[in-house]
């Protein structure tokens, strides 16, 4: 079964500072991982993916994300934080095989950017 | 386009009643899924469905139907709605993805569901 762990509930940073929200991941197999963001009753919105290749993943909004085999992460950065980026940030995972495309998702970290 | 579409935004029901969600999309994905979200849990998979005529249970199917006799629309049925089924309830759809390519998902706005 595959799992994500997003290890903190609240992250908080100050405008202009660089961000990191974490993500773990346990997967059968080679993974493929998202970063989802989701504002104030809002739905979510798709920021970016790893699928294969560079390790270093450009998004959406200035986000970018680094994937590591060996340490099973993916975690979101962010140069310069702006207010603007305060939400609610989703990791999900998806395995190699099957059509469906099952996402399975962390529990989300707040992300608050102070002025 | 306007995207995925759920209605109602709202709804509160009494203990035993049913009633559908709705979701449509217009962007001719094949695959569309429900997903439910609870504080501090993320999102988990309820049923999806990767084209017409074809569903399949999630994560957590209990208490939940759902049919889809189009592309375009996938409903949600709630049988008999207890109050765990209180929560915020999100339709996505991609398209269908293949190994080597696997398509991001677009989520509707959500429908805040309570029960009492």
């Amino acid at each position: 079964a595959q799992s994500v762990a997003q290890p903190e509930d609240q992250v908080n940073v100050a405008e202009g500072n660089p961000l990191t929200v974490k993500c773990t991941y346990s997967v059968s197999g080679n993974p493929y991982l998202f970063w989802y963001v989701q504002y104030p009753n809002r739905g979510l919105q798709f920021l970016l993916k790893y699928i294969t290749g560079d390790n270093l993943v450009k998004g959406s909004y200035g986000f970018e994300a680094e994937f590591n085999k060996s340490q099973t992460s993916f975690h979101l950065k962010k140069p310069s934080a702006l207010v603007s980026d305060s939400a609610l940030y989703f990791c999900a995972v998806s395995p190699l095989s099957g059509s469906a495309r099952q996402l399975t998702f962390g529990s989300g970290t707040q992300l608050t950017v102070l002025p | 386009n306007a995207g995925v579409t759920q209605t109602p935004k709202f709804q509160v029901l009494k203990t035993g009643q049913s009633m559908t969600l709705q979701c449509a999309q217009d962007m001719n994905h094949e695959y569309m899924s429900w997903y439910r979200q609870d504080p501090g849990m993320g999102l988990r998979l309820i049923h999806y469905s990767v084209g017409a005529g074809i569903t399949d249970q999630g994560e957590v199917p209990n208490g939940y139907n759902v049919s889809r006799s189009t592309t375009e629309d996938f409903p949600l049925r709630l049988l008999s709605a207890a109050p765990s089924q209180t929560s915020v309830y999100f339709c996505a759809s991609s398209y269908a993805s293949s190994d080597r390519f696997p398509y991001e998902q677009y989520f509707g706005p959500g429908t805040r569901l309570t029960v009492t």
